[in-house]
Order: C-alpha cells, then sequence, then structure tokens
C-alpha cells in the first residue's frame, strides 16, 4: 500500500519570505513517480512537477526548486521568494510504476498563505 | 482546447435523490478517474477506468457507479444520495501508462451538495 504525508496542514508567510513543503512517502514499489499539484483560490489543480524515483536530481525552475531524497523518502517543494499568487493548497502525491492502473495516492495538502 | 470538462459545477440535492456527472476529455486519453475532495482529506479516488467499457472500484466506491460507454466520456452516478457525500468531485485523465508520465489532468471540478 502507498502512502503520502503532508504533516503541514497550514504554512503562513509573508510575502518574499522563503517556504518549504514537506512531503513524505511510503511505498515498496521500486519504480515509480512522485508529483506536486497546486490548488489555487479558484478550486482547479494543476500539475506542477513529476519525479521519477530512479532520477534524484534535484530541479529549478524559476522561483520553485524541488528536492527529492530517495534515502528519507521525501520530495520537498521550495518557493523562493514567495508571492500572494504563490497561496494554493498543494498536494504531493505518489504514483507506483506497475499495473495499478495509474491510480495515484495523494497527501492531504498543505494549505500556503502569502500575505502581503 | 478544452482537456477535461465537468457538468455540472454546482448541484444541490436532496437525500435520496440521483443525479449523474458528466466528464468529457478530448485528449484521447485512455485512463480515467473519478475523485472526491473533502476539507483536510485530500483527494481519495472513487472509480476509475483503463479504456473504454470498463470500470474498476477505486479507495472509497461505495454509493456511487460510473459507466465508460465512450473513450471520451465517463460518468458518476449516485442512485440514492446521502448527506455523506457532500464533497467536491474531480475527474481526470491521464497518458498513462504511454509515455510513463502519469500525471493527472483534472476538470474544475464539481460542487455537490446534499441536504
Amino acid at each position: 500500500a502507498q502512502k503520502v504525508t503532508q504533516a503541514q496542514t497550514e504554512i503562513s508567510v509573508v510575502e518574499k519570505e522563503d517556504v518549504t513543503l514537506d512531503c513524505v512517502y511510503e511505498t515498496r514499489d521500486t519504480t515509480y513517480y512522485l508529483f506536486w499539484y497546486k490548488q489555487p483560490p479558484s478550486g482547479e489543480l494543476v500539475f506542477l512537477i513529476r519525479r521519477n524515483s530512479f532520477d534524484e536530481q534535484n530541479e529549478i525552475s524559476g522561483r520553485y526548486s524541488w528536492n527529492f531524497q530517495k534515502s528519507t523518502s521525501s520530495f520537498n517543494f521550495t518557493i523562493t521568494a514567495s508571492q500572494v499568487v504563490d497561496s494554493a493548497v498543494y498536494f504531493c502525491a505518489l504514483l507506483p510504476d506497475n499495473t495499478n492502473a495509474g491510480k495515484s495516492t495523494f497527501g492531504d495538502g498543505t494549505t500556503l498563505t502569502v500575505k502581503p | 482546447n478544452a482537456g477535461v470538462t465537468q457538468t455540472p459545477k454546482f448541484r444541490v440535492l436532496k437525500t435520496g435523490q440521483s443525479m449523474t456527472l458528466l466528464c468529457a476529455q478530448d485528449m484521447n486519453h485512455e485512463y480515467m478517474y473519478w475523485y472526491r475532495q473533502d476539507p483536510g482529506m485530500g483527494l481519495r479516488l472513487i472509480h476509475y477506468s483503463v479504456g473504454e467499457g470498463t470500470t474498476a472500484k477505486g479507495e472509497v466506491p461505495d454509493g456511487y457507479n460510473v459507466s465508460r460507454l465512450k473513450k471520451q466520456n465517463f460518468l458518476l452516478g449516485l442512485e440514492s444520495a446521502a448527506p455523506s457525500q457532500t464533497s467536491v468531485y474531480f475527474c481526470a485523465s491521464s497518458y498513462w501508462p504511454r509515455g510513463n508520465t502519469g500525471e493527472l489532468f483534472f476538470g474544475e471540478g464539481s460542487r455537490l451538495t446534499v441536504l
């Protein structure tokens, strides 16, 4: 069975602060994919990034960066110089690479509030 | 470029009433999913389909039925709505397993209230 834990229920920061969202996962599969999705106040769910279990190279995309550490089963997401538009619920998800019909398991989400 | 479209966006039902949520995708995806989102509980998989004519149960299937008569459409039905089914429902589709991508493309969500 798969499990994704986002221990931070809510985070509040002031604009321009850096913020890291934590994600810890459990799986018995040796090959899997990890994702981050964003849900802004408007309600839609938007894919942000995918990482394969065999690729531990961290990634930076503008103000966003992701730190994947297989040894600690973590896939953390950092926003540098946060902006009000970053306010959203962020979900971490796990997808095992087996015949499970592409079923992703989601964490409960972290609500990020960026205050001006 | 519609992507994934859900109808209706909002609905209020009385206990015991039935209704169907329609999901349509124009990306030729084989795999489609229905999730429900409740406060503090993330997204939970209700039912899914790996292709036209197939359906399977997810994590929380009780009280729901689904059908995938056409590849582009995935219907979620509530036969006898209960207050516990008050939630926001999201349909999603995926390129999985082709291309080893797996990210989900979501509809805008359907907010259902059962009184």
